[in-house]
């Protein structure tokens, strides 16, 4: 499975976007790249994913590379609740040998 | 609906003792799962299950055990409990072996 590199952390003011980027140089082409969160003591929560193109939910966005090297997932508006670990995950499609394999994600503090 | 649901909510236990961890799940999703989070790491996937009737390894297997005793639930047993296995531990579901997967809320399991 490809692996992913994430900042360690990150702050972000209220009411404006968080930027959460992700490197996975190593991604093949039947990866999907997906985002989760884990709010303290909570279980993780998925958010989003993506294969090529840039995806949208309510949630949030995701804003794959074209040479799908890198990806950052936005949250258009932070609130305080979003104060979580985000994790940025490959994973291959298809198969019974696909699986989520969970880094050490980023924690995005965010301050009023 | 509960989503999926974890029993017990905290347990401590000696070294050598054994006890099973309850995870049910009432969306009729097909795929289950068990993860361990230890401090500042992220989650490591130790069983699965992609469908009703299928258990299969994940990371770390060893020490556990795991029964898909029907299609809603999905435990994991402790045999002979060691301190390594001192952690929290999450169960999740999906509808399908690709999709975005449901957690539970924590088993937190202390041995002694």
């Amino acid at each position: 499975d490809a692996k992913t590199t994430q900042p360690t952390s990150m702050d972000c003011a209220e009411g404006r976007a968080a930027n959460l980027p992700c490197n996975h140089s190593t991604i093949s082409g039947n990866e999907y790249v997906y985002w989760y969160r884990q709010i303290h003591s909570q279980g993780p929560q998925y958010i989003i994913h993506g294969l090529k193109n840039n995806e949208t939910n309510e949630m949030a966005s995701l804003i794959i590379t074209e040479d799908r090297k890198s990806s950052t997932l936005i949250l258009p508006h932070a609130t305080l609740r979003d104060t979580a670990v985000y994790y940025c995950i490959v994973r291959v499609g298809g198969g019974a040998t696909n699986k989520l394999i969970f880094g050490t994600g980023t924690l995005l503090a965010v301050q009023p | 609906n509960a989503g999926v649901t974890q029993t017990p909510k905290f347990q401590v236990l000696k070294t050598g003792q054994s006890m099973t961890l309850q995870c049910a799940q009432d969306m009729n999703h097909n795929s289950m799962y068990w993860y361990r989070q230890d401090p500042g790491m992220g989650l490591r996937l130790i069983y699965y299950s992609a469908s009703e009737g299928t258990t299969d390894k994940g990371e770390v297997p060893n020490g556990y055990n795991v029964s898909r005793l029907n299609k809603r639930e999905f435990s994991l047993r402790l045999e002979s409990a060691a301190p390594s296995q001192t952690s929290v531990y999450f169960c999740a579901s999906s509808e399908g072996w690709e999709d975005e997967q449901f957690f539970g809320p924590g088993t937190r399991l202390t041995v002694l």
